[in-house]
C-alpha cells in the first residue's frame, strides 16, 4: 500500500519562498505528482517527477529523492493567489499506476 | 479543449436516500477515475476505469456504491442508500494514459459534485 505524509498547514509572507515537504512509503513507485487545489475547486496539475532531482517550472520547482522517499515543492516569489492546498500524490504499481493522494498542505500567504 | 464535466455541482439529500453523479471525461481519454474527497482530506480513489472496464474498485463500498462507464465514455456513480459519512465532494478525473502505460499519467479533474447528507 501507500503511506503519504505532508504537513497540514503552512503560512508564509507574500514575496517569500516556501518549501512543502512530502514523504512517502510505497510498495511500488512510478512517479510523484504535485497538484494545487483552491478552496471549492478541482485540483490542477503542477508537476510530475519520476527521476531523482529538481524540476523547475517558473516560480514552482519540485524535487524528488527516491532512495529517501522524499519530495518537496518549492514556491518562489509568493503571491496571495498561491494560497491553496497542495496535494502530493504517488503513482502506484505497474498495471494500474493509480495515484494515491496525501491529505494536502494548506498554504496561507499573508501580506 | 473542453474539460471534464460533472453534474450536479451540489446535491443535498437525507440519509437512506439515493443519489447519482454523472461525469463526461475529456474526449479521447481512456482512463477515468472517481475520487471521494472529505473536507480537509486528500482525494481517495473509489474506482478506476479503462475504457468501459474496471481496473480497480478495491476501495469502493460495494454494498452502497456502484459505478459504470457504458460505451467507455460517460460514467455514473450511484450511492444507495446514502449515509451521513458519505458527505463529501465526488471528483471525476480522466487521463489520456491507459492503465498499463507509464507516461506521465497526468489526471485532469472536473469541478466535482458536492454531496451533503442530512
Amino acid at each position: 500500500g501507500q503511506n503519504i505524509d505532508q504537513p497540514t498547514e503552512m503560512t508564509a509572507t507574500e514575496g517569500a519562498i516556501v518549501q512543502i515537504n512530502c514523504t512517502y512509503q510505497t510498495s511500488g513507485f512510478n512517479g510523484l505528482f504535485w497538484y494545487q487545489q483552491h478552496a471549492g475547486e478541482a485540483p490542477t496539475f503542477l508537476s510530475y517527477n519520476v527521476l531523482d532531482g529538481l524540476e523547475e517550472k517558473g516560480r514552482f520547482s519540485s524535487f524528488l529523492s527516491r532512495s529517501k522517499g522524499y519530495s518537496y515543492l518549492l514556491l518562489k516569489e509568493l503571491q496571495m493567489k498561491d494560497s491553496a492546498s497542495y496535494l502530493c500524490a504517488v503513482r502506484g504499481p505497474r498495471g494500474s499506476y493509480i495515484p494515491t493522494f496525501g491529505r494536502g498542505t494548506s498554504l496561507i500567504v499573508h501580506p | 479543449e473542453a474539460g471534464v464535466a460533472q453534474s450536479p455541482r451540489y446535491k443535498i439529500i437525507e440519509k437512506r436516500q439515493s443519489v447519482a453523479f454523472w461525469c463526461n471525461p475529456i474526449s479521447g481519454h481512456a482512463t477515468l477515475y472517481w475520487y471521494q474527497q472529505i473536507l480537509g482530506q486528500g482525494p481517495k480513489l473509489l474506482i478506476q476505469f479503462q475504457n468501459n472496464g474496471v481496473v480497480d474498485d478495491s476501495q469502493l463500498p460495494k454494498d452502497r456504491f456502484s459505478a459504470e462507464r457504458l460505451k467507455g465514455v460517460d460514467s455514473t456513480l450511484k450511492i444507495q442508500p446514502a449515509k451521513l459519512e458519505d458527505s463529501a465532494v465526488y471528483l471525476c478525473a480522466s487521463s489520456p494514459s491507459k492503465a498499463g502505460e507509464s507516461g506521465t499519467g497526468e489526471l485532469f479533474f472536473g469541478e466535482g459534485s458536492r454531496l451533503t447528507v442530512l
